[in-house]
């Protein structure tokens, strides 16, 4: 059965950092597209960023320079480490697998609250 | 950036068929996705590559995709169809995911 569980958000401080983290069951995380994808609370789904199976990472606009995403294939764990944090990056925060171009398996997200 | 557009809402009665729009530039061009979302849920994949439905997914969800528009069909709309329906697709000239406003379907 495939399982992706986030975990790691919570309270921080503007300008704070973070680390999220998503445990995979049911397939290789280095062999797929993973992704991060988040929800500001009553909004729409905003892609974040993604790691190809070779490893390229590509990153929305809005977190570039600011977030990054890594693997740990010995863990089949995902992660998204977040710095300088702001407001606007409030959201609950899925991982995905990007499969075909699409997002066919999701996570139950973690919420992250950036606020002082 | 490239930019999906979704009208906010659209509601109907049950029985009948639904239709969710998802406009972009040439937006025929590129493979469409679609997702629903219930209040408090992760979003669900219905629709791959424009009308491809995953395992799991009824036949009353179709899709059709060309020019500057595509459409999520929902046919023998059910009250547990209430949900946001998000469209997405990859632009690959700058190697960025992109999703849609959403629209809230409202069965009356």
């Amino acid at each position: 059965e495939v399982q992706l569980v986030e975990s790691g958000g919570g309270l921080i401080q503007p300008g704070g950092s973070l680390t999220l983290s998503c445990a995979v069951s049911g397939f290789a995380v280095s062999s797929n597209y993973m992704s991060w994808v988040r929800q500001a609370p009553g909004k729409g789904l905003e892609w974040v960023s993604i790691i190809y199976a070779g490893g390229n990472t590509y990153y929305a606009d809005s977190v570039k320079g600011r977030f990054t995403i890594s693997r740990d294939s010995s863990k089949n764990t995902l992660y998204l480490q977040m710095s300088s944090l702001r407001a606007e990056d409030t959201a609950f925060y899925y991982c995905a697998r990007a499969d075909t171009q699409a997002f066919d398996y999701w996570g139950q997200g973690t919420l992250v609250t950036v606020s002082s | 950036s490239y930019v999906l557009t979704q009208p906010p809402s659209v509601s109907v009665a049950p029985g009948k068929t639904a239709r969710i729009t998802c406009g972009g530039n040439d937006i025929g061009s590129k493979r469409v996705h679609w997702y629903r979302q219930k209040p408090g849920q992760a979003p669900v994949l219905v629709l791959y590559y424009d009308s491809d439905r995953p395992l799991g997914i009824p036949e009353r969800f179709s899709g059709f995709n060309a020019g500057s528009a595509a459409t999520l069909t929902l046919s023998g709309v059910e009250a547990g169809d209430e949900a946001d329906y998000y469209c997405q697709v990859w632009d690959s000239s700058a190697d960025v995911w992109v999703f849609g406003g959403g629209t809230k379907l409202t069965v009356l």
